[in-house]
């Protein structure tokens, strides 16, 4: 059961427009949301982060939107950069000690020249 | 100067062998976890360690067993190699639960 869900599995977007990532949680007790960005035969590298009693974060091109009511975010990149290519994780955690992640299936970002 | 490093990077071996994965970080984080990456690309939570202390063990064979020797290390150990622990295997480290976590490049785990 997929708590953290990418319904994309794949996104192409052309360089310099904005490319949006979408992703959808099940659960209501999440209450710190980060996105990852991965290359191939690379670690997951931290983004940008969102705790739950805020609705958007900023980090020069990129934005995360929170909508809880539809336990909703997206990541924003604003203007896309072909550098900008490669798979990107949703993950979200729980208030527990652990700080457990649970990540999304990812969404592969190609941003074409 | 890399942060959190995992050796080796490639590991091929067969079935029935034990192997080790180690994991170092310079960060002076608090908290280390193992990630394994299956073949459909889920990340899923194996392990994390608290000031050398177990704080969550999902539900993971007892054949893998974390070992931290000091709060900069968090080895990952696995007894009778099955072809289904084939996948990708990421350490990662941060303060507190609250911070990023900062990840590995992942040591590829092949079992012929």
């Amino acid at each position: 059961d997929q708590q953290v869900k990418q319904n994309s599995p794949s996104l192409s977007v052309q360089e310099g427009r904005i490319s949006i990532l979408n992703c959808d949680y099940t659960n209501s007790m999440f209450d710190y949301f980060l996105w990852y960005k991965k290359y191939p035969a690379e670690g997951p590298t931290f983004l940008i982060s969102i705790s739950s009693i805020k609705d958007k974060n900023e980090d020069g091109r990129f934005t995360v939107f929170l909508n809880k009511s539809a336990k909703h975010l997206s990541l924003h990149i604003v203007p896309s950069q072909p550098g900008d290519s490669a798979v990107y994780f949703c993950a979200a955690s729980f208030l527990s000690p652990s700080g457990n992640l649970i990540f999304g299936k990812g969404t592969k970002l190609s941003v074409k020249p | 100067d890399t942060a959190v490093s995992q050796t080796p990077k490639y590991l091929v071996t067969q079935m029935g062998n034990d192997k080790s994965i180690k994991c170092e970080q310079n960060l002076g984080h608090d908290t280390m976890y193992w990630y394994k990456q299956d073949s459909k690309k889920f990340l899923k939570i194996m392990f994390s360690y608290n000031n050398k202390e177990l704080i969550i063990n999902e539900t993971v064979p007892n054949r893998f067993s974390p070992k931290s020797p000091d709060k900069a290390h968090l080895n990952l150990h696995i007894n009778s190699l099955e072809l289904g622990d084939s996948a990708v295997y990421f350490c990662a480290s941060s303060q507190d639960r609250n911070q990023p976590q900062h990840f590995g490049d992942g040591t590829r785990l092949s079992i012929l």
